[in-house]
């Protein structure tokens, strides 16, 4: 089993700031079969990243992703209120389908 | 365009089982490579992988799970049934179905999740 492990736990920024979260896995995870989900408040998990680069449908371009083998990255260009959620990472290419334990990102 | 909807018990006693079925529009289970998964978190608490299947019917499940989840699908009706037996209170929390993209493999389109509760 894959094993991913998120940093910072919990990230506070202000609006207009970059913000810089980190996924590293226990494994190498091949083929980059890496995403990135935005969760907030009672909603369900919203697709930000897959292929650990490639924005999904409708996502600003103010969200990218990088990374490849075991470490990867989600990064936020130019905050706004509305970024204020928890991001996951998780890695689709064995089962189990495994997920990090999440950022918070707070705007101040 | 690709939706997904939950539907079960909110309120399970512990030992039942668990049925939920994941109502899908946008796609087919029948078209090669598609696949639909189950997720859940318990409440403040990360996602969690179930089980998944394929429109050939291949399945796979939670190493930890397994014991206790079957899935299936019905293609007629559009619908994937996920069963969870022998449930506990850890078991408490929202259940999510999500569409697994045919050719880049990522869960992309998710429905809005049930909350289960066990609880005697």
């Amino acid at each position: 089993e894959i094993v991913l492990t998120q940093s910072p736990g919990t990230l506070s920024l202000s609006p207009g700031e970059r913000a810089t979260l980190s996924c590293r896995a226990s494994q190498s995870v091949s083929s980059n079969f890496l995403a990135w989900y935005q969760q907030k408040p009672g909603q369900a998990p919203r697709l930000l990243i897959y292929g650990a680069s490639r924005r999904a449908t409708g996502i600003p371009d103010r969200f990218s992703g990088s990374g490849s083998g075991t470490d990867f990255t989600l990064t936020i260009s130019r905050l706004e209120p509305e970024d204020s959620a928890v991001y996951y990472c998780q890695q689709y290419v064995s089962s189990p389908y495994t997920f990090g334990q999440g950022t918070k990102l707070e705007i101040k | 365009q690709i939706s997904l909807k939950e539907s079960g018990p909110t309120l399970v006693k512990p030992t039942q089982t668990l049925t939920l079925t994941c109502s899908f529009s946008g796609f087919s289970l029948t078209t090669a490579g598609a696949g639909v998964g189950w997720f859940r978190q318990p409440p403040g608490k990360s996602l969690e992988w179930l089980a998944l299947i394929y429109w050939d019917d291949d399945k796979r499940y939670s190493p930890s799970l397994k014991s206790r989840l079957t899935i299936t699908k019905d293609t007629s009706k559009n619908q994937v049934v996920l069963t969870m037996a022998n449930l506990d209170p850890e078991d408490t929390g929202t259940y999510y179905c999500a569409h697994r993209g045919t050719t880049t493999y990522q869960f992309d389109f998710w429905g809005q999740g049930t909350l289960v509760t066990v609880s005697s």
